[in-house]
């Protein structure tokens, strides 16, 4: 079946630290690949997407690449700002004939940056 | 453009109680959608709809009931609230199946005692 696995957190850093949250998948097709941030007290926004194999999703300084020989969506930043602090979940949308659109959380990755 | 409201923002309820979370959009999405958000669970999906009229079950259907008369509004019944269902939740949407990405309510944080 389709699920994601996220590297386990809390992940604190300081400010100006680089980032990597680890997110690999299993699904059957091509799935598109999403990173979600969750602000405290907030719902979730999309931060970027990845649609097919070897596109770069990017936003706000971070950056995820579709890799599907290694089945990894990887979330990087350079510089990582206090305003980052939130939670990142990694999702997929399984492939086109999926019904409803529907998506497949990794359990998120809670990230604290220290001025 | 409001985009997904959801209310209440916070809720308690005993144990047995029934209640309705609603959930509504105004940028004329077909695909709705419920999911619950765990701590170290991610988020679960409990119930969609590719359109007024139709739903369908997720993840985690159980102890849940939905319906679809309009193409704007999303209610989610708790019928006989339960420990179990203590979570947040939260409601999306998106203009298509597939590929589209999802728009979320701010959510609705439910205690079940």
């Amino acid at each position: 079946g389709n699920s994601v696995t996220q590297m386990e957190g809390p992940v604190t850093l300081s400010e100006e630290a680089f980032l990597t949250i680890n997110c690999t998948y299993t699904a059957t097709g091509y799935p598109s690949l999403f990173w979600y941030v969750q602000y405290p007290g907030e719902g979730l926004q999309l931060l970027l997407k990845a649609t097919k194999a070897d596109d770069k999703g990017s936003n706000k300084g971070f950056e995820a690449t579709y890799r599907k020989e290694t089945t990894s969506f990887h979330l990087e930043k350079g510089s990582v700002q206090v305003s980052d602090s939130a939670v990142y979940f990694c999702a997929l949308s399984p492939s086109r004939g999926n019904q409803g659109g529907k998506l497949i959380f990794g359990q998120g990755t809670e990230l604290s940056v220290k001025p | 453009n409001a985009g997904v409201t959801q209310t209440p923002k916070f809720q308690v309820l005993k144990t047995g109680q029934s209640m309705t979370l609603q959930c509504a959009q105004d940028m004329n999405h077909e695909y709705m959608s419920w999911y619950r958000q765990d701590p170290g669970m991610g988020l679960r999906l409990i119930h969609y709809s590719v359109g007024a009229g139709i739903t369908d079950q997720g993840e985690v259907p159980n102890g849940y009931n939905v319906s679809r008369s309009t193409t704007e509004d999303f209610p989610l019944r708790l019928l006989s609230a339960a420990p179990s269902q203590t979570s947040v939740y939260f409601c999306a949407s998106s203009p298509g199946t597939g590929l589209m990405e999802q728009y979320f309510g701010p959510g609705t944080r439910l205690t079940v005692t």
